[in-house]
């Protein structure tokens, strides 16, 4: 079965740069997630996307966006990278049915390095 | 605001033993409630959820969870340990008035299976 496959699986950058990750949903699903983990964290919710429009906004600063292309993949973007932004970012997808009890479904993670 | 607190760190338990992992959540509403399980360097996997019914929820690989409404708690339990069983595990909370509400996960449990 297909699943959410995300680019590029490890990415280095150095501080100041820009980064743009990429993420392919599960055919069908209509809502997008994306959260970051930190070394020894807890995934920390960014933002979602539902049928291309932002739905929800976590903890993402102001230097990174997204957005949610007509083909439902995404793409986070993240300017000004600093050395806290290291972490493994996930992206999610999920059907959005008619309750809250939609399973997301991960993708295997982009680990971002900021030297 | 909904939360997810678990309380260890990690369990060590040996193979063929049983396993608890303790979960306990704080949401407004009634919640809707998650399993994850991460393997090294992967991304989060779906376990099993609680949506309503029966309190003893049964999920993939031979874990069940207990959803306890009184003391606000949703263990994770298997009544056999396997090595293979050793990743870290999220538990994550919806709470059901905000139907489409983010996911907010605990901050991790390491289960340690022992031969």
């Amino acid at each position: 079965a297909a699943g959410v496959i995300q680019s590029p699986r490890h990415l280095i950058k150095e501080k100041r740069e820009t980064a743009t990750l990429k993420c392919y949903p599960i055919p069908r699903h209509d809502t997008v997630y994306w959260y970051q983990q930190g070394p020894g964290q807890d995934p920390q919710f960014l933002i979602s996307f539902y049928e291309k429009m932002q739905s929800d906004k976590g903890s993402i600063p102001d230097r990174f966006s997204a957005q949610q292309f007509s083909d439902y993949h995404s793409e986070l973007n993240m300017s000004s990278l600093e050395l806290g932004d290291s972490a493994l970012y996930f992206c999610a997808s999920s059907l959005r049915g008619v309750s809250g009890a939609n399973v997301l479904t991960f993708g295997a993670g982009s680990r971002l390095t900021v030297l | 605001a909904q939360s997810v607190a678990q309380p260890e760190d990690q369990v060590n338990v040996a193979e063929g033993n049983p396993l608890t992992v303790k979960c306990t959540y704080s949401v407004s509403g009634n919640p809707y409630l998650f399993w994850y399980v991460q393997y090294p360097n992967r991304g989060l996997q779906f376990l099993l959820k609680y949506i309503t019914g029966d309190n003893l929820v049964k999920g993939s690989y031979g874990f069940e969870a207990e959803f306890n409404k009184s003391q606000t708690s949703f263990h994770l339990k298997k009544p056999s340990a396997l090595v293979s069983d050793s990743a870290l595990y999220f538990c994550a909370v919806r709470d059901r008035r905000w139907g489409y509400s983010t996911l907010t996960f605990g901050k991790g449990t390491m289960l340690l299976v022992s031969p």
